[in-house]
């Protein structure tokens, strides 16, 4: 079936460095790709999503790229904050399935100050 | 806008009861959503789709029996665990699609769910 890989699953970075994570996606009609943040016991966040027919997407510090012809996306992160430490998701629509969402693994950021 | 609540926001359970978790579009009408389950430390993993009106389509793996899902409202639906036993213990997440065609899920507050 279709599924959504994500790498690594855990990082940890300094404050002020960059972080980035990596999703790739197997079903090539995928056209919405969504990032989330979650907290711990709280509902994951849309902090930035990208459709097929863009390459990037930036807001203030959080960018995402997509190469559909490699079927893999990812964000990037710049000026990492101790805010910005949480759980990372990436996730990819199969087909034209009426907005399913497939998940990928999830990546544990951490920023240290 | 497109507002979802979930209620409750956690239950503890005996095992062999059933529990009831709802799921409201509080600002919009929402003609599908999705109920997720989270394992702690791990990611969230689809279990159902709920269509407004007509039965819910399950995962691969997912016992509809056990996980009855209705969806009787453009503004609820409902996932009841029947029979509830340890394992089913975990975070139940519900989605709805916004009311504008952007692709983006809205999600509830989640649900934590502990079975004795």
């Amino acid at each position: 079936g279709e599924n959504v890989e994500q790498h690594p699953s855990t990082l940890s970075v300094q404050e002020g460095d960059s972080a980035v994570i990596k999703c790739t996606y197997s079903d090539s009609a995928s056209n919405y790709f969504p990032w989330y943040k979650q907290e711990l016991g709280k509902r994951p966040q849309l902090i930035i999503d990208i459709r097929s027919n863009v390459g990037e997407k930036k807001d203030q510090r959080i960018a995402v790229t997509l190469n559909k012809t490699a079927k893999h996306f990812s964000l990037h992160i710049t000026e990492t904050q101790p805010e910005d430490s949480a759980v990372y998701f990436c996730a990819a629509t199969i087909g034209n399935q009426g907005g399913k969402l497939i998940f990928g693994q999830g990546t544990e950021l951490s920023v240290k100050p | 806008g497109a507002v979802v609540s979930q209620h409750p926001s956690w239950v503890i359970c005996k095992s062999g009861t059933s529990v009831k978790i709802e799921c409201r579009s509080l600002d919009f009408q929402a003609t599908t959503m999705f109920w997720y389950r989270q394992f702690p430390k791990q990611s969230l993993m689809l279990m159902a789709t709920s269509n407004e009106g007509s039965k819910a389509t399950y995962e691969q793996g997912v016992e509809k029996d056990k996980f009855l899902i209705n969806h009787a409202s453009l503004t609820l639906s409902t996932l009841t665990v029947t029979s509830a036993h340890p394992e089913d213990s975990s975070f139940y997440i519900c989605s709805a699609k916004g009311p504008t065609n952007t692709g983006e899920l809205f999600f509830g507050e989640g649900s934590r769910l502990t079975v004795l």
